[in-house]
This record gives C-alpha cells, structure tokens and sequence, in this order.
C-alpha cells in the first residue's frame, strides 16, 4: 500500500521564479494538507484541501496557492519565489477535513539562490 | 493563535536509560496532542497520540501524559535503543481545526551506545 508520494524530492530554484510541488495522497485519503518546516523547525500549515476546495488555510501569503484534482492529487505553487521560502514543504494526507491522523511524505526539499 | 513550546531542543541519554521531553501549549481548546517522530530525510511518523479527556496513554515503551489543567504534556520513552535516535516534535490542534496541526521546535533524541 503506497504511502503519501511527493515530487520532486529536491529543487533549486533563484529568486522571482515560481514552483509547482506534487502529492500522491495515500490510498482511500481524500484530504491533503501542506506544510513548510524550515531547518531545525517544526512544519507549519500551509493550507488544506478537500473535494477540490481550499478548506483552511495557515498564515502564509498569497504567492503561496494550490490546487487539488478529481483523484484528490494536489499541488503547491509558490509564485516569486524569495530566500526565506527555502525549507522542506511536507504534505499530508487523510480521510477527511475532520481527521486528526495525518499521513506524512517525505517532503520536497526546496532551496532559493 | 495557539503556540506549543517544547523542551529540550537536544537530549542525549545512554542506551537503556529513559528520556522525556516536555511540550507546553497556549490554547485550552485544544483537545488532541499527537507526537511525530521524524528521522533523517523522511516526513514525520505519528507515534502516539492523547485526547484531552485522557491523562495518560501507554504502547509498549512509549508513554505520554497530559495535565490539562497546566497545559503540559510530555513523552516518555523508556529502555531507550539506537533507533530512537531522531527528531520529536509534539503538537497540538484545536478541536474546531482537525488538520491544522501546531508543531513545537522538535526535539533531537542521540542514543550513546
């Protein structure tokens, strides 16, 4: 049984460019939430998704967006990138918005010049 | 917002000891405090969870305890092996934002031989 799949699992990108993050949530989940943990941090939330909808949302700007397909797949876009955006951006999947019990990827490690 | 604060950012015990770490959290609604365990280049692991209307919970030798009148809440690991060495981070989530965990700073665990 695949777990949460994530891609791609490193990227370099400068500042101003734009980013696009996946996830395979985990088999039968239906809810994927993203989060950022910066080094030596805890993650924080980003935002959740559920049936194609943005359902809550953390305290982060509006470069930061997402998306969530029919086959409750989703991505992260990160617009004009800046230095602190470099962390290492987790998603999580779940059965429902309700959910307590998240599964977690192993991230994708982003890096800003 | 809620906070959760965790201590020590490091810990070191002698294989075999015991180790604990300490989370406090700021928000009195929240009702579930899960802990993540996160090793080298994965995405956190649930370990072991507590509801609010539990004051300890036990699985094999994980442990932890909630005081909710002090808003402290603590791990416990005892007879300590090499693979408990990681990261540890405790959370909190408030009972009306089931997937909006709040993470403390994490914990690094070193086990010495």
């Amino acid at each position: 049984d695949a777990g949460v799949t994530q891609s791609p699992t490193h990227l370099i990108k400068t500042r101003g460019q734009q980013v696009t993050l996946r996830c395979s949530p985990k088999s039968g989940h239906d809810t994927v939430s993203w989060y950022q943990q910066a080094l030596g941090q805890g993650p924080q939330f980003i935002f959740q998704y559920y049936e194609e909808e943005e359902r809550q949302r953390g305290n982060f700007p509006d470069r930061f967006s997402g998306h969530q397909y029919p086959n409750y797949s989703s991505e992260l876009n990160v617009n004009a990138l800046l230095l602190g955006d470099s962390a290492l951006y987790l998603c999580a999947s779940s059965l429902g918005p309700g959910a307590n019990v998240l599964t977690f990827g192993a991230g994708s490690r982003l890096t800003v010049l | 917002g809620e906070n959760v604060e965790q201590h020590p950012s490091t810990l070191s015990v002698q294989e075999g000891d015991s180790a604990v770490i300490k989370c406090t959290y700021s928000d009195s609604a929240s009702n579930y405090f899960p802990w993540y365990k996160q090793e080298l280049g994965k995405g956190p692991q649930l370990i072991i969870d507590i509801r609010s209307n539990v004051g300890e919970k036990k699985d094999q030798r994980i442990a932890v305890t909630l005081n909710k009148t002090a808003k402290h809440f603590s791990l416990h690991i005892t007879e300590t092996q090499p693979e408990d060495s990681a990261v540890y981070f405790c959370a909190a989530i408030h009972y009306s934002s089931a997937s909006k965990i709040i993470f403390g700073s994490g914990t690094r665990l070193s086990i010495r031989p």
